[in-house]
């Protein structure tokens, strides 16, 4: 079956460190990787996403590389603030032969809070 | 666009009750997911849709739990009755999936918050 295996969390950072929240997955076929983000209160937000291996997904000062050889997808910003404080999710989806319809397999999420 | 509008956002009930829950997805996906999430099993996909048909429900946890989608543009999840493990936010969420790889991005509501006691 599929699986998102992520980095056990709390994460907790000063503001302007280095962020790194590592993601992998096994999947029964080609997969299409993503991270979502949960703000206090809200539903998830797509943050990126990357649909083949080497594409590099980025987005507000975060990036992800779909790494095949190691069946990886981990997140990065090179520095993070406050407001970057929430819950992580890495996700993939794989179209089993056009039956699957977008379904997500989720991580089961990461909580990140940066202190200033 | 609105956006995806679920309705209540919260919920107090007792158990024993029904609790249904509401779900406008964005104009013209195709494609409706209903969630659940708490603190002890993470986010679960309960059931979903595609043009109105439900496709795999084996998400849903047990028959007192059901899912509709009588037209493109509604659906609800219906608890009947309510136990107080059914505590958790429960998101819907919607994608157009008109690629045909069907990567395309899903887009959450702002989730009903459930409390049954």
């Amino acid at each position: 079956g599929n699986s998102v295996t992520q980095m056990e969390g709390p994460v907790t950072l000063s503001e302007e460190a280095f962020l790194t929240i590592n993601c992998t997955y096994t999947a029964t076929g080609y997969p299409s990787l993503f991270w979502y983000v949960q703000y206090p209160g809200e539903g998830l937000q797509l943050l990126l996403k990357a649909t083949k291996a080497d594409d590099k997904g980025s987005n507000k000062g975060f990036e992800a590389t779909y790494r095949k050889e190691t069946t990886s997808f981990h997140l990065e910003k090179g520095s993070v603030q406050v407001s970057d404080s929430a819950v992580y999710f890495c996700a993939l989806t794989v179209n089993a032969g056009g039956t699957s319809y977008g379904k997500l397999t989720f991580g089961q999420g990461t909580i990140l809070t940066v202190h200033p | 666009d609105a956006g995806v509008i679920q309705s209540p956002r919260h919920e107090v009930t007792e158990m024993g009750q029904e609790v249904t829950l509401r779900c406008k997805p964005i104009s013209g996906h195709n494609s409706l997911f209903w969630y659940r999430q708490t603190m002890m099993r993470g986010l679960e996909l309960l059931i979903y849709f595609n043009n109105n048909v439900p496709i795999d429900d084996s998400g849903m946890p047990e028959d007192r739990f059901s899912a509709k989608m009588p037209n493109a543009s509604f659906s609800t999840l219906k608890i009947q009755p309510s136990e107080p493990r059914d505590s958790a936010v429960y998101f819907c969420a919607s994608s157009p999936n008109h690629s045909s790889d069907y990567t395309d991005t899903q887009y959450f509501g702002p989730g009903t918050r459930l409390t049954v006691l």
